[in-house]
């Protein structure tokens, strides 16, 4: 079975530009996390998708974070315009219900992102 | 808000030691516990959940946690650890009261020496 794929693996900008990051998830699962991981804390929710509706984004700046997942499959994560501060490795995640609220999270990869 | 702590950052130890790594959360009722690990250069994946049930769990790759309720532990062990365990592992709590969110510990890097 196939991972969870993120793009691109490794992202340099410099501050007040902006940058996207794309998640395709694990075939067929119907929820979708953004998290943030700023070096030596751990992963930080963003905003969780459950098809194409956001379930929570209460942790999502969004005076310059956005996020959307129009089809109810892959997603993309914008951030504009970067501060210093969005330095951190950006995780993508998804799971599929099981049974009752119990549903393991798969990670992808991350991006790293670097601003300057 | 709900917390996760982990009590301690960095572990070095060498191969055949045992291992114990603390978790702590802040929030009663009802709580999903989980462990995962990130292996260098590779994705955070599942050690071990605690769902319902017997507060022993046990995991991949010879670990095991104690959910302790009264103490709001969820304590990650393994008797012996080889060279392949060196990684970062992270605690991690669901709680309904929370809104059913994953929250993370800060996580704590483990080193073994061979």
């Amino acid at each position: 079975e196939a991972g969870v794929a993120q793009s691109p693996r490794y992202k340099i900008i410099e501050k007040r530009q902006s940058v996207a990051f794309w998640c395709n998830p694990i075939s067929g699962h119907a929820t979708l996390y953004w998290y943030q991981q700023i070096l030596g804390q751990g992963p930080k929710l963003l905003i969780q998708f459950q098809n194409n509706g956001v379930v929570d984004d209460s942790q999502l700046p969004k005076d310059r974070f956005s996020a959307e997942r129009l089809k109810g499959v892959d997603s993309t994560l914008k951030i504009q315009p970067a501060k210093l501060e969005d330095s951190a490795v950006y995780l993508c995640a998804s799971s599929g219900l099981v049974r009752r609220s119990y549903n393991e999270q798969f990670f992808g990869p991350g991006t790293r992102l670097t601003v300057l | 808000a709900q917390s996760v702590s982990q009590h301690n950052h960095h572990v070095i130890l060498s191969e055949a030691a045992s291992l114990e790594l603390g978790c702590n959360y802040s929030y009663g009722g009802t709580v999903n516990l989980f462990w995962y690990v990130q292996y260098p250069g590779q994705h955070l994946q599942l050690l071990l959940k605690y769902f319902s049930g017997d507060p022993l769990v046990k995991g991949i790759k010879g670990f095991e946690a104690e959910f302790i309720k009264s103490k709001f532990s969820f304590n990650l062990r393994k008797p012996s650890v080889q060279w392949s365990d060196t990684a970062e592992y992270f605690c991690a709590v669901k709680g309904r009261a929370a809104g059913n969110k994953l929250t993370f510990g800060g996580g704590t890097r483990v080193l073994v020496k061979p």
